[in-house]
């Protein structure tokens, strides 16, 4: 079983959607949650960073962790074709340690 | 501009060879790191290095070599032990210290495809 499993897609919506994007997890050591987008071979960017369990938004992005359920999610409201990337959730212990990576979700947002 | 550069864009490899990948950053950061990505299967880690001149194993690092000479620079090879280098290559960086290691910044991303 890998440490952080994430639903491959591709996922295809229409323009204004509501996305909801999610990784599970089996370490209930991890503290540092984050997601990063990735466009089309290029380098990921931090998207969203969460400390602990809780919610965190920014703009139409809100990330959710609820480490009871080791589940984290990724919530994108008014989806934009601009949207359309490869989000990969990642997360890591506290005081060391490597970040570990889920396999990355693939978006599409049709106009 | 601050950032990561990684070059080529683009390698081939024939068989039997040894090719390097460079990665250059001008962050100021400790830590760099390299990364392989496969369709389907995330982000694998190779090697890092946390401070200049030491390095350690990732997950998979059979077939790889690095060197860091220098904070600024983490260049890898892929060496002819490597027999599926087929792969997206990804440098990063981040500032080093243990409990914010895990905001990285990554390069453009080098494409390394065997003849």
């Amino acid at each position: 079983q890998k440490e952080v499993e994430q639903d491959p897609g591709p996922l295809s919506v229409p323009e204004g959607a509501i996305v909801s994007l999610n990784c599970t997890y089996s370490n209930s050591a991890f503290q540092y949650f984050m997601w990063y987008r990735q466009y089309s071979r290029k380098g990921p960017e931090l998207l969203m960073y969460t400390y602990s369990s809780g919610n965190k938004e920014d703009g139409r992005f809100t990330a959710q962790v609820d480490k009871s359920s080791k589940y984290i999610s990724l919530f994108i409201r008014d989806s934009q074709p601009s949207d359309s990337a490869t989000y990969l959730c990642a997360m890591k212990v506290s005081g060391g340690g490597k970040l570990i990576f889920g396999q990355g979700t693939e978006l599409s947002v049709k106009p | 501009d601050g950032g990561i550069t990684q070059s080529p864009k683009y390698l081939f490899r024939k068989e039997g060879q040894n090719v390097t990948l460079s990665c250059e950053q001008n962050l100021n950061h400790d830590a760099m790191y390299w990364y392989r990505q496969d369709p389907g299967q995330g982000l694998r880690l190779i090697y890092y290095s946390q401070i200049v001149n030491d390095f350690q194993k990732g997950d998979i690092a059979e077939g790889y070599s690095v060197s860091r000479e220098k904070k600024e620079s983490f260049p890898l090879t892929v060496t002819s032990a490597q027999k599926n280098p087929t792969a997206f290559y990804l440098c990063a960086s981040s500032i080093g210290n243990r409990d914010r290691s895990e905001k990285l910044f990554f390069g453009s991303g080098t494409q390394l495809s065997v003849l």
